[in-house]
């Protein structure tokens, strides 16, 4: 059973366009949530991540939203750059227990 | 710098052969990871250890095998075992969860093919 779910599997965007990546997660116990970027033939490197106790975080041109009622949290990628071509993972864990629960991923490809 | 160096970059696999994955980290961290990675699967947790000489089995712990001897090294060995070892290996760690949930560091991979 699937922990997190993450669509879509692939985005395209234009440049200077938004790109957003939703995931969904059933256990009401986890209290981190952090995505990942992830380039080829590299390790994921932690992005942006947000505790259930606020509903959005910005860091520069990304931005998380989260909806603790409806389970689900996004990311936004504003003014999006070819340099922003990569994987993107959401994660979930819970309670000083350190194991984390990943997406599926989504590819970008932002178009020049 | 700190870091976590995963070695070899890329590995082959012979049938019937096990092969050992290295996983050094100088941050100081207490918990290290192991996870698989294919295409369109996301991450999948293989093995852990929160501290030197105890670990746990991830979700996909078949056919891997993994030592804590130390806190800076979590070699994994993909054993004979595994009937489709083929994927990209990640190596992780991250401080002690006592102290609230840590973010996860990740090395830059294994490519592991058969022969």
């Amino acid at each position: 059973q699937q922990q997190v779910k993450q669509s879509p599997q692939s985005l395209i965007v234009q440049k200077g366009g938004i790109s957003i990546i939703n995931c969904a997660y059933e256990n009401t116990a986890f209290d981190y949530f952090p995505w990942y970027q992830q380039f080829p033939g590299k390790g994921p490197a932690l992005l942006i991540a947000i505790r259930p106790d606020v509903s959005e975080k910005k860091e520069g041109r990304f931005t998380i939203s989260f909806n603790k009622s409806a389970k689900q949290f996004s990311l936004h990628i504003m003014d999006s750059q070819p340099g922003d071509s990569a994987t993107y993972f959401c994660a979930a864990s819970r309670d000083n227990f350190n194991k984390f629960y990943f997406g599926s991923g989504t590819k970008l490809n932002v178009k020049p | 710098d700190g870091g976590i160096t995963q070695s070899p970059k890329y590995l082959f696999r012979k049938e019937g052969q096990n092969v050992t994955l290295s996983c050094e980290q100088n941050l100081n961290h207490d918990a290290m990871y192991w996870y698989r990675q294919d295409p369109g699967q996301g991450l999948r947790l293989i093995y852990y250890s929160q501290i030197v000489n105890d670990f746990q089995k991830g979700d996909i712990a078949e056919g891997y095998s993994v030592s804590r001897e130390k806190k800076e090294s979590f070699p994994l060995t993909v054993t004979s075992a595994q009937k489709n070892p083929t994927a990209f290996y990640l190596c992780a760690s991250s401080m002690w969860a006592g102290t609230g949930n840590q973010p996860q560091h990740f090395g830059d991979g294994t490519r592991l093919s058969i022969l």
